[in-house]
Formats: structure tokens, C-alpha cells, sequence
């Protein structure tokens, strides 16, 4: 069975703390993502990495940074979070354009 | 960023009941079109992924058409059962750009009442 693994599906830091979100896969893609959720709005795209150690932005990257350094392992760091930044955290990864496989999602609360 | 619309934003249907949702996307340089299911505390998981105009594909009760000319894709559901309760959302990609540019519609929540 293909996976993704989330590190913690809830997390709840303090304003200015910064915070980790750990995916993994173990499928060897060379892509993936890191997106976050809101109600009434869709997926949107944080950043995305297409092989390791190389990154590229998303829609909305700021307030945010991520990490590759083996392939299966894709980080994504809140450097000081905010309370704008609560949300639903969702990881993906897939190859080509092909159809992308989800982790289960972190639920960040920021207070 | 592209501009992808579901529609109804919602909708509850009973149980044996047949359903469909629309999701529409620009239609210049259009290279994909994906949908998901998302049911709740797990992972979305891909329904289908479509490519060429008329595609029509189908698993067991669910079945999507594709119309890139027009830019929209019909998702059905026929005889709707309570697991069928998911947020399904749609994604489409561009011609031009990267794997990154798979674009998210905001999802159709539906609710099958039993």
C-alpha cells in the first residue's frame, strides 16, 4: 500500500514558536508538495519540491519555508508562527502528472 | 493562478438517490483535469485523472466526463449510498507550467442521508 506520512495530525503552538511538519513517502516520487486548507477556499500550494534540495514557490510561500534533503522526506517550517497561519496542513507527493497521493493532513492551531 | 469553480458548494441527498457536480476551469492550455475524494479524518484519494476531450471514465458508481473545449467536468454518482459522504474536489493543470500547476477547485461537499 502506498503511503504518505504526516508527522502529527494536531498540533497546537503558541504566536512566535516555530513549528515543523514532517511528510514522508515511500513511494520514490520525485515530487512534492506541501498545501494548505481553509474552509470555503480550495487547496492552495505552499511550496513544492521536485528532487532533493531543490524547491520552488507557491501561491502563497510566505510565512513559510521547507527542507529536502532525502527524497522521501519533505519539511515544511513555520519560522514564527502566526495566527493566520491555523489551518489544515496537507502533504503530497507524485510523479509526473500524474494523480498525487495525500497524507492524512496536521490540523495547526496557532494561538 | 487559475481559476477553478465547483459547484453547488454543498449538497445533502438521500440515500439511492443519483447525484452530479460541475467543475468548470479555463480552457486554454489545458493539460489535465483530476478529481479526489476527501472523506473526513482521511486522506483525499484520486477518482480519476482525465486528459482528452470527452474522456469519459468510470469506478463502480461514480463516473466523470470531460469537455475541454467548453472547460467543465461532470462528476456523477448513481443509487448515492452514506459512504459516498466526502468532499470531492477538482484540479486542473496547465499545459505550460510545472508539476506545480495542478490548480484546486474548493471541493463539493456531499452528504448522502441514509
Amino acid at each position: 500500500d502506498v503511503k504518505v506520512t504526516q508527522s502529527s495530525r494536531y498540533l497546537v503552538k503558541r504566536t512566535g514558536e516555530k513549528v515543523f511538519l514532517e511528510c514522508v513517502q515511500d513511494m520514490d516520487h520525485e515530487n512534492m508538495f506541501w498545501y494548505r486548507q481553509d474552509p470555503g477556499l480550495g487547496l492552495r500550494l505552499i511550496y513544492f519540491s521536485y528532487d532533493v534540495k531543490m524547491k520552488e514557490k507557491g501561491d502563497i510561500p510566505e510565512g513559510y519555508s521547507v527542507s529536502r534533503e532525502k527524497k522521501e522526506r519533505f519539511s515544511l517550517i513555520l519560522e514564527s508562527a502566526s495566527t493566520n497561519q491555523t489551518s489544515m496542513y496537507l502533504c503530497a507527493s507524485g510523479e509526473g502528472t500524474g494523480e498525487l497521493f495525500f497524507g492524512e493532513g496536521s490540523r495547526l492551531t496557532v494561538l | 493562478i487559475l481559476n477553478v469553480e465547483q459547484s453547488p458548494q454543498s449538497l445533502h441527498v438521500q440515500e439511492g438517490d443519483s447525484t452530479n457536480f460541475t467543475c468548470s476551469f479555463p480552457s486554454s492550455n489545458f493539460y489535465a483535469l483530476h478529481w479526489y475524494r476527501w472523506e473526513t479524518a482521511k486522506s483525499p484519494e484520486a477518482l480519476f485523472v482525465m486528459t482528452l476531450n470527452g474522456d469519459e471514465k468510470k469506478k463502480g458508481r461514480i463516473s466523470a466526463t470531460l469537455n475541454t473545449k467548453e472547460g467543465y467536468s461532470y462528476l456523477y454518482i448513481k443509487g448515492s449510498q452514506p459512504e459516498d459522504s466526502a468532499t470531492y474536489l477538482c484540479a486542473s493543470k496547465i499545459s505550460s507550467g510545472s508539476a506545480r500547476q495542478l490548480t484546486f477547485g474548493s471541493g463539493t461537499q456531499l452528504t448522502v442521508l441514509p
